[in-house]
């Protein structure tokens, strides 16, 4: 199983600062994605194949990386922005999450 | 409207049986395949499962080969998840989302499964 460690657990930013998120992997990945989750929402594609955006996503969300080491950035924070946001690999027939990095809003 | 439509909120004592269930709605059904996620009180996500309506391919996870069942009517575009006997370290939130290329591109909005004695 290729496990994903995401780092800081929790992050804690002001509004218009740019938070950066890492997701280190077991092994090289040929395809990540980003997730936000909200309390009493489902969780939200934010990024695919590592820097794609998904449809709708504000352009201050921005994924890169490749093989073990991916980052996601937010370059300017927003209130809404507070949420646990969740990397996931789909490398092979068993996709795992990382553990998840919250973002907390000051 | 593209979505995904789960049951709703069960309530269950340990040893039970349940099917939940995950409804797409706008899409061509058959052709994407369908996951379910699971989500622990005050715990991250994880990757359950995965079935192909268009002919029911399927595959688990290794933890969660056994403990559960994903099927599918594609007749009325409905995939669940069944447990023969529940317990109460089955008590989550579960959510379906669709799985285009391997991400997870369109979500339900959730079924929270309390198995309490």
């Amino acid at each position: 199983e290729i496990v994903l460690t995401q780092s800081p657990d929790t992050l804690s930013l002001s509004p218009g600062e740019r938070a950066t998120l890492s997701c280190r992997a077991s092994q090289s990945l040929s395809s990540l994605a980003w997730y936000q989750h909200k309390p009493g929402q489902p969780p939200r594609l934010l990024i695919y194949g590592a820097s794609s955006r998904a449809a709708g996503i504000p352009d201050r969300f921005s994924g890169s990386g490749s093989k073990t080491d991916f980052t996601l950035t937010i370059s300017r924070l927003e209130p809404e922005d507070s949420a646990i946001y969740y990397c996931q690999h789909y490398s092979d027939s068993h996709p795992t999450f990382g553990q998840g990095t919250k973002v907390q809003i000051k | 409207e593209v979505q995904l439509v789960q049951s709703g909120a069960e309530v269950k004592k340990p040893g039970e049986s349940l099917n939940i269930s995950c409804k797409g709605i706008g899409y061509s059904f058959a052709t994407y395949w369908i996951g379910w996620v699971r989500q622990r009180p005050g715990k991250g996500l994880e990757w359950m499962g995965v079935i192909f309506p268009r002919d029911s391919d399927t595959t688990y996870s290794p933890p969660f080969q056994g403990p559960v069942t994903i099927s599918v009517d594609k007749s009325t575009s409905t995939v669940y998840l069944q447990w023969s006997s529940l317990k109460a370290s089955d008590t989550a939130i579960y959510y379906c989302a669709r799985q285009g290329a391997g991400y997870l591109d369109l979500w339900g909005q959730g079924t929270l499964v309390t198995v309490s004695s």
